[in-house]
């Protein structure tokens, strides 16, 4: 069974650009979650969606959002990029909230 | 304010010995936590989860210890192996599940042949 996927796995944008990230769970997931990973802070909580619907959200700003698709695909999208943005973005699928977290191999953001 | 602490960056151990990782949270809410391993360039991966009603969950080589009344877990491997070696995350949520976790910054455990 195919892992979760993250694509593209490098970007590089420039201050105050927007950028869309794109996640495929394991089929059969219908919860994927999104976690940014930077040095300082750790992992964070961005958000969960369901059924094509947001169940959670973490604490960041309106720039941050998100959408999650009929297929379970979900993209996340960050506009008027600033210079803290910079992180590792990590996308995550699960079966129920009972099962563990699958992780993909994350996209890394670089804003110049 | 960060609720889940580990305050230990890194630990270096020799192989067979025993790993021991720690983890402390400030948020009561918190009834079930997980360890997650993490390899450069590589998502993070489940290892063991234990729920706020157990003090203790073994699964092979890994052992996590709750103590509720100190708000503190701990991640045993015994014995540590050279493949063991990657960054550690504590991570935490409240009503037992696995969304919206809360994660530690992470210990990078280092086994030495």
């Amino acid at each position: 069974k195919a892992g979760v996927t993250q694509t593209p796995r490098y970007l590089i944008k420039t201050r105050g650009q927007q950028v869309t990230l794109s996640c495929s769970p394991i089929s059969g997931h219908r919860s994927v979650s999104w976690y940014q990973q930077t040095p300082g802070q750790g992992l964070q909580f961005l958000f969960e969606y369901f059924s094509e619907t947001q169940r959670n959200k973490g604490n960041f700003p309106g720039r941050f959002s998100g959408r999650q698709f009929s297929n379970s695909r979900s993209e996340m999208n960050v506009s008027t990029l600033e210079l803290g943005d910079s992180a590792l973005y990590l996308c995550a699928s699960s079966l129920n909230r009972f099962s563990p977290l699958h992780f993909g191999n994350g996209t890394r953001l670089t804003v110049t | 304010d960060q609720q889940v602490k580990q305050n230990s960056p890194s630990l270096s151990v020799q192989e067979g010995r025993i790993s021991i990782l720690n983890c402390d949270y400030t948020n009561s809410m918190f009834d079930y936590f997980l360890w997650y391993k993490k390899y450069p360039a590589e998502g993070p991966t489940f290892l063991i989860s234990i729920s706020s009603i157990k003090d203790k969950n073994e699964d092979g080589r890994f052992t996590v210890f709750l103590n509720k009344s100190a708000k503190h877990l701990s991640l045993h491997i015994v014995p540590s192996q050279p493949g063991d070696s990657a960054v550690y995350f504590c991570a935490a949520s409240v009503g037992g599940s696995n969304y919206k976790l809360t994660f530690g910054k992470g210990t990078l455990l280092t086994v030495n042949p």
